[in-house]
């Protein structure tokens, strides 16, 4: 079946860009999507169709795909981003999640 | 305003059932594929099943197939998921969740979740 890997943990100081990287075999022939989870609270699309920033997400949110690794680059990071981030594809029928990925702004 | 607003968590004994609901509004519920998606308690998320909007094609992961069923009321705005023979590993909160009109755009729409505690 297929997989998504993603680091654990980043961490970034403020103002800094942060990259979360999501890999998994020729994943740049997929759509990726990221999502962003705070403490407590449901899961936020951020980032679909490996580009693309949904009404409301910040321009500072923005994505890649491309050969095995999808990444969201966080630029100008604020301590509002501090969060756990997902990506997501699609492996036929079935969705698959990463693991995800703790940010720590600090 | 688009909404999604889960029903019907609990606690429950390993071997017991549960049933979810998830009531929509907001949107137009019969254009939409919905998906039901759980996180066990401090780990990631896990996508557990999807349904067509006419309810005519249903895909689950494989840890819940024979064990759970999605199905959906277009003419209630209403999504279940009936969870039978639970396990301790189902212990999780689930979240109803709306993929967008365009599969690859992902799942637009998520609910506040429910969480299901399965112990003796």
């Amino acid at each position: 079946s297929y997989e998504l890997t993603q680091t654990p943990s980043v961490s970034v100081s403020p103002g800094q860009t942060a990259s979360i990287t999501c890999s998994g075999d020729k994943l740049g022939n997929r759509y990726t999507c990221w999502y962003q989870q705070k403490p407590g609270q449901s899961p936020l699309l951020v980032i679909h169709q490996d580009t693309n920033r949904p009404s409301g997400i910040p321009e500072r949110f923005s994505g890649s795909n491309s050969g095995n690794t999808a990444t969201l680059t966080i630029s100008g990071t604020q301590a509002m981003d501090e969060a756990d981030y997902y990506c997501q594809a699609w492996d036929s029928s079935t969705v698959i999640f990463g693991g995800g990925t703790k940010l720590t702004v600090l | 305003e688009v909404q999604l607003a889960e029903s019907g968590g609990g606690l429950v004994q390993p071997g017991g059932s549960l049933r979810l609901s998830c009531a929509a509004s907001g949107f137009t519920f019969n254009s939409y594929w919905m998906t039901w998606v759980r996180q066990a308690p401090g780990k990631g998320l896990e996508w557990v099943a999807n349904i067509k909007q006419d309810g005519s094609e249903k895909h689950y992961v494989d840890s819940v197939k024979g064990r759970f069923t999605i199905s959906r009321d277009n003419a209630k705005n209403s999504l279940y998921l009936q969870m039978n023979s639970l396990r301790a590993e189902d212990a999780a909160v689930y979240y109803c969740t709306r993929l967008s009109l365009n599969f690859w755009s992902g799942f637009d729409y998520w609910g506040q979740g429910a969480l299901v505690t399965v112990s003796s």
